[in-house]
């Protein structure tokens, strides 16, 4: 069956850099993609963008683009998010999302979430 | 960007009550639309893919309908372990934006 496995929480004050990783197992990696999405705390989910697993093709959120870099190693069928330039308000819960390409785009399994404290 | 307006955004009941909950799109987003149950510590959870489909390994007292561009998930029969905080999520245009999610909680 899908699982994915996320990389443990990670403390960062501002300005500094986050590498977050994701590690697939149970499918052809390269047959779909990957989304994150990122809980604030007491806030919704938010949208962060995707990557297809298959050619790196990127899709970025307004938002994020130019901050974060979502990229994929398909040798060790594993995603990665970096979030550069941390503030404050980048401390959340951050998700990925197998996203399937073959069915509308649904996000159909998720990571456990790999808490970012950012804090001076 | 597709807007997702959600309500209510919490709603209290008891169990073995029906509740509904609602998502209108700002625009037409066909039948991509998804439902999700999340709980505190936990991963998302699909429910509803494609507008009405059950996703495998989901109980059948999760229904959703479309009426337009309203999006609704019935939950039957509310069951200890419904409670929880849902969210409907558009997938047709990026940004895929989720609705603001609603909180279903214990009377």
């Amino acid at each position: 069956q899908v699982h994915l496995v996320q990389s443990g929480p990670e403390v960062k004050k501002p300005g500094a850099s986050v590498k977050v990783s994701c590690k697939a197992s149970g499918y052809t990696f390269t047959s779909d993609g990957f989304s994150w999405v990122r809980q604030a705390p007491g806030q919704g989910l938010e949208y962060m963008g995707w990557i297809s697993a298959h050619n790196g093709k990127t899709n970025y959120a307004e938002k994020f683009e130019g901050r974060v870099t979502m990229s994929t190693d398909t040798s060790t069928d594993t995603a990665y998010m970096e979030v550069r330039a941390l503030r404050s308000d980048d401390t959340a819960i951050y998700f990925c999302a197998r996203i399937n390409f073959r069915n509308r785009f649904t996000f159909d399994y998720w990571g456990q979430g790999t808490l970012v404290t950012v804090s001076s | 960007d597709i807007q997702m307006t959600q309500s209510p955004s919490s709603l209290s009941a008891s169990v073995g009550d029906t509740v509904s909950i609602t998502c209108r799109a700002s625009e037409d987003s066909s039948n991509y639309i998804n439902w999700y149950q999340h709980k505190p510590g936990k991963a998302p959870n699909l429910l509803i893919y494609g507008a009405f489909s059950l996703q495998s390994g989901v109980p059948s007292r999760f229904s959703a309908r479309r009426s337009g561009t309203d999006f609704t998930l019935t939950i039957s029969s509310l069951q200890p372990e419904d409670f929880a905080t849902y969210y409907c999520q558009q997938t047709y245009s990026s940004p895929f934006t989720f609705g603001q999610g609603t909180r279903v909680e214990i009377k």
